[in-house]
């Protein structure tokens, strides 16, 4: 069975901060995909980032970065200057890479950004 | 472009009152649908999914029942609403057949009393 936890269940930060969120995940699969998606107090979810198991590659995107180590089945994200618009429920999520396409998420993490 | 529709944005129904939301894609062919529920403070469920016309897969045992009438529309009903219905309906879409991101729509608050 497929597992995610993201331990973290709140954080706080003052704005410019660089924050972290951990992403720790459980798959028997050898080929997988995993997500980070973002919830705004709006409700919707929006899409940040895929990465598959076979890419290590740490990748940056602006302000966000992310890093992936299969050693320790974690896909961690890191936000730098954080900024009160970053203010959120992140979620974690792994699929199988099989076509099977659920998603099983973390319980997220409800970022706060303090100005 | 793509585009998901959910609605309606927030309803307040009595229990045991029936239900029924609506998503509906755009912009795409033969995607797969999901329905999502969010309970208050906690991760996102997987409810139901379809991957064609007439085709749902049940991932959790419940008075909820969902329905897939058309290519692009999806369907999550009940016939008597419990308390614990209560909370906030995603609806996602994907294209097959590789794993792509699921695209979400702008949810539903449901609030039972």
């Amino acid at each position: 069975a497929q597992k995610v936890t993201q331990a973290q269940t709140e954080i706080s930060v003052v704005e410019k901060e660089d924050v972290t969120l951990d992403c720790v995940y459980e798959t028997r699969d050898t080929t997988y995909y995993l997500f980070w998606y973002k919830q705004p107090p709006s409700g919707e979810l929006v899409f940040l980032i895929r990465r598959n198991s076979f890419d290590e590659q740490n990748e940056i995107s602006g302000r966000y970065s992310w890093n992936f180590q299969k050693s320790t089945s974690s896909f961690n994200f890191t936000i730098t200057a954080s900024q009160v618009v970053d203010s959120a429920v992140y979620f974690c999520a792994l699929t199988r890479g099989e076509g099977n396409e659920k998603l099983t998420f973390g319980t997220g993490t409800r970022l706060t950004i303090i100005p | 472009s793509q585009t998901i529709h959910q609605w309606p944005a927030t309803l307040v129904q009595p229990v045991g009152s029936p239900l029924s939301l609506e998503c509906t894609v755009e912009g795409t062919s033969n995607p797969n649908l999901y329905w999502y529920r969010q309970a208050a403070g906690r991760g996102l469920q997987l409810l139901f999914y379809s991957v064609g016309i007439g085709q749902i897969s049940s991932e959790v045992p419940q008075n909820l029942s969902a329905s897939r009438p058309q290519d692009r529309q999806f369907i999550l009903s009940s016939k008597k609403l419990l308390l614990s219905d209560s909370g906030f309906y995603l609806c996602a879409w994907s294209v097959p057949p590789e794993t792509q991101p699921q695209h979400f729509g702008d949810g539903t608050r449901l609030s039972i009393l």
